[in-house]
């Protein structure tokens, strides 16, 4: 089936900087990917629609300069924290939408951990 | 906005029946789905049911739909440990390329 990486797995990092998250369709090509944030024991909420060749769709509540995001190819899109602060710190998961098996189905990226000291 | 709720908690013991039930507002919603997320990991696909089922059936699994009553359940017939994880099921109004709201997650442990 169709994979879809992140990188880094995990990452810790001092408050005042910047980090950058990596997602990427292996196997196929996605003109829109999903960014998701999901604090512990809570629900994953959409953060921003990611569009290769346009500015990404934030959801209401979300900075978008906080948050950037760049859909740089077919199968790429990095989200970066910039200036990340402790608050900022949770698990955050790419998605892009695919029909490689015929179903209707989004395929998820195994998540990034984000911890801000 | 949507609105998707679930039972945060469920416990049931090793080749009982685990019946994860999932309550959402759109009225609008078009595809229903449910994913499951083990510990650390990303989520993956479980089934899915389009708004114009009742019910469909995929091996030890049964999704059951109330369209009148915006209930969704799914149903793990003899529940195995290896099923002990996080159940979230999801809505969308268009399907594949929109995107997905979650509800707020089961917890599923499965006992010896």
């Amino acid at each position: 089936g169709a994979v879809v990486s992140q990188h880094p797995s995990w990452v810790i990092c001092k408050s005042g900087t910047s980090v950058k998250i990596e997602c990427r369709s292996l196997d196929f090509q996605a003109t829109t990917m999903f960014w998701y944030r999901q604090f512990p024991k809570q629900s994953l909420m959409l953060m921003a629609t990611s569009n290769e060749g346009s500015k990404a769709t934030y959801e209401q509540g979300v900075e978008k300069d906080k948050f950037l995001i760049n859909h740089a190819s077919l199968t790429l899109s990095t989200l970066t924290v910039t200036s990340a602060h402790p608050e900022d710190s949770s698990f955050y998961i790419c998605s892009a939408p695919g029909e490689p098996s015929g179903k209707n189905e989004q395929f998820f990226g195994p998540g990034t951990r984000l911890t801000v000291l | 906005g949507e609105d998707v709720e679930q039972s945060l908690f469920l416990s049931v013991r090793e080749g009982d029946s685990s019946v994860i039930n999932c309550t959402y507002t759109d009225s609008s919603s078009t595809y229903l789905y449910w994913y499951k997320q083990e510990p650390g990991a990303g989520l993956q696909l479980l089934t899915y049911i389009f708004s114009n089922m009742d019910m469909k059936q995929d091996q030890r699994l049964t999704v059951l739909l109330n369209k009148k009553d915006k209930h969704l359940s799914l149903r793990i017939a003899d529940t195995q440990t290896g099923d002990s994880a996080i159940y979230f099921c999801a809505e969308s109004p268009t399907g594949t390329a929109s995107k997905l709201t979650f509800g707020t997650g089961t917890r599923l442990q499965v006992t010896l």
